[in-house]
C-alpha cells in the first residue's frame, strides 16, 4: 500500500462547472476525513466517514458539496456550480480508531 | 481567537541552528499532532502525542497537558526541513469523528 491517494492533483475549471476529486484511502483505514485549505491558512474540517456511513458535515459543506464513499472504500467529493471562493486545496486523510491520520497528496482546486 | 495558536508564523534560520516552533491550544484534547507540509500541498504526520516527550531522527516534540502548550524541535537544521509545520489537535469532546482542528502553521526557511 502506497499511502492516501488522491485524484486529480490539479484541477483547472471554469465558474459554474461541476468538479469531481477522488480519494483512494490506505486499505485497512475505516475512517476517511474531507479537509479543505485555504492559502495561508490551516486545513478545515469538511466531513468524516466511518466505513461507508457519512457521519459529521461541517457547516462549511453547503449544498454545493456532497461528498459518498461507496462500499466505505474510495470516496469522492463532488461540487456543483463552482464558485471563485472554491478554490483551495483539499485534503483527503485516512486513519483507524486510535492511530494518526495519514495524509494524501491534495487536489488543488482553482475556478477561474 | 482561534483553538489553536502557532509561533512564530515565520522562522528564518541558518543551517545548523537549534529550531524551536511552539503551539498552544484552548480547548481540551486527547491528542496532538505535529505536521509538515511542502510546496506542492502533501502533508506528513511527524508526530502523535498526548503527553510527554517524542523523538525522531533531529525532531523531538514535547507536550504539556497543564498548560496546554507544545513545541516541535529540530536539531541541527537542513535546507531540507524548510517546510510548513502544522499543529493540530484532537478535541476531547469531539465524539466519534477525531477530526482534527489546524493551526495556521508556521513556515519555516532554513538557509544553507
Amino acid at each position: 500500500d502506497t499511502g492516501v491517494s488522491q485524484n486529480p492533483r490539479h484541477k483547472i475549471t471554469k465558474r459554474g462547472q461541476n468538479v469531481t476529486f477522488r480519494c483512494d484511502p490506505i486499505s485497512e483505514h475505516n475512517r476517511l476525513y474531507w479537509y479543505r485549505q485555504t492559502l495561508g491558512q490551516g486545513p478545515e474540517f469538511l466531513t468524516y466517514f466511518q466505513n461507508e456511513a457519512q457521519l459529521e458535515k461541517s457547516r462549511l459543506l453547503s449544498d454545493r458539496f456532497s461528498a459518498e464513499r461507496p462500499k466505505g472504500s474510495f470516496s469522492t467529493l463532488e461540487i456543483q456550480r463552482t464558485e471563485q471562493g472554491d478554490s483551495a486545496m483539499y485534503l483527503c486523510a485516512s486513519s483507524t480508531l486510535n492511530t494518526e491520520a495519514f495524509f494524501g497528496q491534495g487536489t488543488r482546486l482553482t475556478v477561474v | 481567537k482561534n483553538e489553536v495558536e502557532q509561533s512564530p508564523q515565520n522562522l528564518t534560520a541558518q543551517e545548523g541552528e537549534f529550531i524551536t516552533i511552539n503551539c498552544s491550544y484552548s480547548v481540551g484534547i486527547s491528542a496532538l499532532h505535529w505536521l509538515q507540509q511542502h510546496p506542492g500541498g502533501g502533508i506528513v504526520s511527524l508526530f502523535m502525542l498526548s503527553s510527554g516527550k517524542k523523538k525522531h531522527g533531529r525532531l523531538i516534540a514535547t507536550i504539556n497537558i497543564q498548560e496546554k502548550h507544545s513545541s516541535l524541535h529540530i536539531t541541527a537544521s537542513h535546507p531540507r526541513d524548510s517546510a510548513v509545520y502544522i499543529c493540530a489537535v484532537r478535541l476531547l469532546s469531539g465524539g466519534a469523528t477525531n477530526k482534527l482542528i489546524f493551526g495556521t502553521g508556521t513556515l519555516l526557511a532554513v538557509q544553507p
